[in-house]
Formats: C-alpha cells, structure tokens, sequence
C-alpha cells in the first residue's frame, strides 16, 4: 500500500526566501506525482505534473523534481511572497487504476 | 466559468435529510471523481467514473450514491448522514485515462447536525 509523507507539516518563512517542501512516498511504481495548492476552505489547484519518466518539471518559481529510486520529491519555491501561503499536497498516481493517494500536506505562510 | 463547478458551496443538513451535491466540468474529460477530505487526515477517493461507467468505488457506505449521466456532470447524492460525515467534498475530473492531470473544483462543505 502506497504510503505519501509530507514534511514539514508547517513552515513559516519571511517573504523572499527561497524554500523546499519534501514529499516521500514507499513505492515507487508510480505513474505521476502531481503537487496540488490549497488555500483554506477552497479546492486544489494543481500546480505542476510528474511523469514516472521525467525528473523534474518548472513553472514560473516553482520547481519540481521527482526522484522514484530513493521515493523522493521536491517542491521548491523561489523567492516566495505572502500569496504563496497555503497548503501544498503532493499526490502519487500508481497502478492501473484512477486513485491518487495524497500526503496530508504542509502549511506554508509566508510572512511579509 | 472555471473548468470544475461545485454546487452548493455549503450544505447544512440533518441525520434523515436527503441532499445531493452537483459537480459539472467544462474540460472536455471523460473520467470524473468524489472525494471526501476530513480534518487532518490525508483527502480520500470515494468514486471514479470514466466515461460514464463507475470505475472506482472505494467501500464507500451506501448511504453515499453517486450519478453520472454524461461525461459534464456528476452527482453525489446524500442520505441519513451521520455527523461524522461533515466534511469539504471535492470533485475532481481528468482526460481519460489513469494518469491524467487531475483539476478540481471549489468543494462542497458539507455539515451534518
């Protein structure tokens, strides 16, 4: 059974750092990791999709890379602002069926 | 319009009302999803429908029913809830196929007294 762990579980930095959310997961026969934003009480907006067979993908600040041989994935975040406090989630796609599994994901605020 | 529509937004309802929470999806996909995230606890797949037909049903009591009459809409219909079934019911959807980018809408918060 696939297992997501999200660390840290809060992260409090000054505006303008630059910082990494870690995301582990215990198998790694996966077909995609996908990071998702949360702002309170609202869905998930996806941020960037992993395929099994790339490394990392990039999107504005954002950066993420996908190690499946130590079950690792990063999250990092350049220059962070106040807008970027949320929850982060990462979610693995395994198997041949439809079911994501989430991590329980980290509070970022980011503060001015 | 954004891609995934949630209605209604909040939902408060007694242990013998019956409900149904609506999602509809401007993406064109074909594979539609419930799930159902608690407080502190990781978000849980409850149902997958691709094309039309239920893929996934992940032992989700029967007191929960979903409906998915065409690839745009998906309903999850609601009846003698139990209070530990408050929760933000997400709908999600994605091209076809396991392992397509998932979008998700807004929620449905859901209050069962």
């Amino acid at each position: 059974k696939q297992e997501v762990t999200q660390i840290p579980a809060a992260l409090s930095v000054p505006e303008g750092e630059n910082l990494v959310l870690n995301c582990s997961f215990t198998d790694s026969a996966i077909y995609n990791l996908q990071w998702f934003r949360q702002d309170p009480g609202k869905g998930l907006t996806s941020l960037l999709l992993i395929q099994s067979s790339q490394r990392e993908q990039t999107s504005g600040r954002l950066n993420a890379s996908l190690d499946k041989s130590s079950g690792r994935s990063t999250l990092y975040i350049a220059a962070s602002q106040p807008g970027d406090s949320a929850t982060y989630l990462c979610a693995l796609q395994g198997g041949s069926n439809y079911k994501l599994t989430f991590g329980k994901g980290t509070l970022l605020t980011v503060n001015p | 319009e954004t891609g995934v529509t949630q209605t209604p937004r909040h939902l408060v309802m007694g242990m013998t009302n019956k409900k149904s929470l609506k999602c509809e999806q401007h993406l064109g996909h074909n594979a539609m999803y419930w799930y159902k995230q608690s407080a502190k606890k990781p978000l849980e797949l409850m149902f997958v429908y691709s094309l039309e037909e239920r893929v996934e049903n992940n032992s989700v009591p029967s007191r929960f029913s979903p409906e998915c009459p065409n690839s745009s809409h998906l309903f999850l219909h609601l009846h003698t809830l139990q209070p530990e079934d408050s929760a933000l019911y997400l709908c999600a959807s994605s091209q076809e196929g396991p392992t397509g980018e998932l979008f998700f809408g807004e929620g449905s918060r859901l209050t069962v007294l």
